[in-house]
């Protein structure tokens, strides 16, 4: 099984409004952290935000959000009002931290239109 | 602050060449990670460090591929002979350890091309 999905290929949104990349996840290790990072097309990779197994609030950092669903095991990631320079490929990846294991996924590409 | 240095950012090189990317990490960080990119395979962890020890290289695709650590500033990953289907982003990314899952932050990745 996959240990982290991410269903949605490419999506499209307009400039100003929020948008949702979704994020499944498994694993049978009780302690995890979850991640998001960007990657815009020079290529760097930028961490986002973070969300810890066991943190109560959904983690948020300006304009972006975890939306954390535990016993779903997800965790989306929410941008709101959109930006052009949101446009990027997002991964979202997993660290098992008894296992010691590290996971992304395969992408989500943003695109934002104006 | 200084992030994670990578060199060098671009390598053309004919195949069966030897091919070493560098890697400083964040000072004060214990772990020390290298991926690679391609847009077959996706970002996949190669091996990564704690300490300068390595932990889990079950992600090196094969023999000719090896890291080494030899201190807590450096790190390399050398591909010996190399081959046309090594060609890839190579990104290295280190971070703090303890008792909570740490950010790993990356550097801006080599980009290999094997001829």
């Amino acid at each position: 099984a996959q240990k982290i999905t991410q269903t949605q290929p490419g999506m499209f949104v307009q400039e100003k409004e929020a948008v949702t990349l979704d994020c499944t996840y498994d694993t049978s290790d009780p302690s995890y952290g979850l991640f998001w990072y960007k990657q815009p097309s020079s290529g760097e990779m930028i961490f986002l935000i973070y969300q810890g197994s066991y943190d109560q609030q959904n983690a948020t950092e300006g304009r972006y959000s975890l939306n954390f669903q535990k016993a779903r095991k997800s965790a989306n990631l929410v941008i709101s009002a959109s930006q052009l320079g949101d446009s990027a490929m997002y991964f979202c990846a997993m660290r098992e931290m008894n296992f010691n294991k590290f996971y992304f996924g395969s992408g989500t590409k943003l695109n934002v239109k104006p | 602050d200084a992030g994670v240095i990578q060199s060098p950012r671009h390598e053309v090189t004919e195949m069966g060449q030897e091919v070493t990317l560098r890697c400083k990490p964040i000072s004060g960080h214990d772990y020390l990670f290298w991926y690679r990119q391609t847009m077959m395979r996706g970002l996949e962890l190669l091996i990564y460090f704690n300490n300068n020890v390595p932990i889990d290289d079950s992600g090196m695709p094969e023999d000719r591929f090896s890291a080494k650590m030899p201190n807590a500033s450096f790190s390399t990953l050398k591909i010996q002979p190399s081959e046309p289907r090594d060609s890839a982003v190579y990104f290295c990314a280190s971070s703090l350890g303890g008792g909570a899952p740490e950010t790993q932050y990356f550097g801006p990745g080599t980009r290999l091309l094997v001829l």
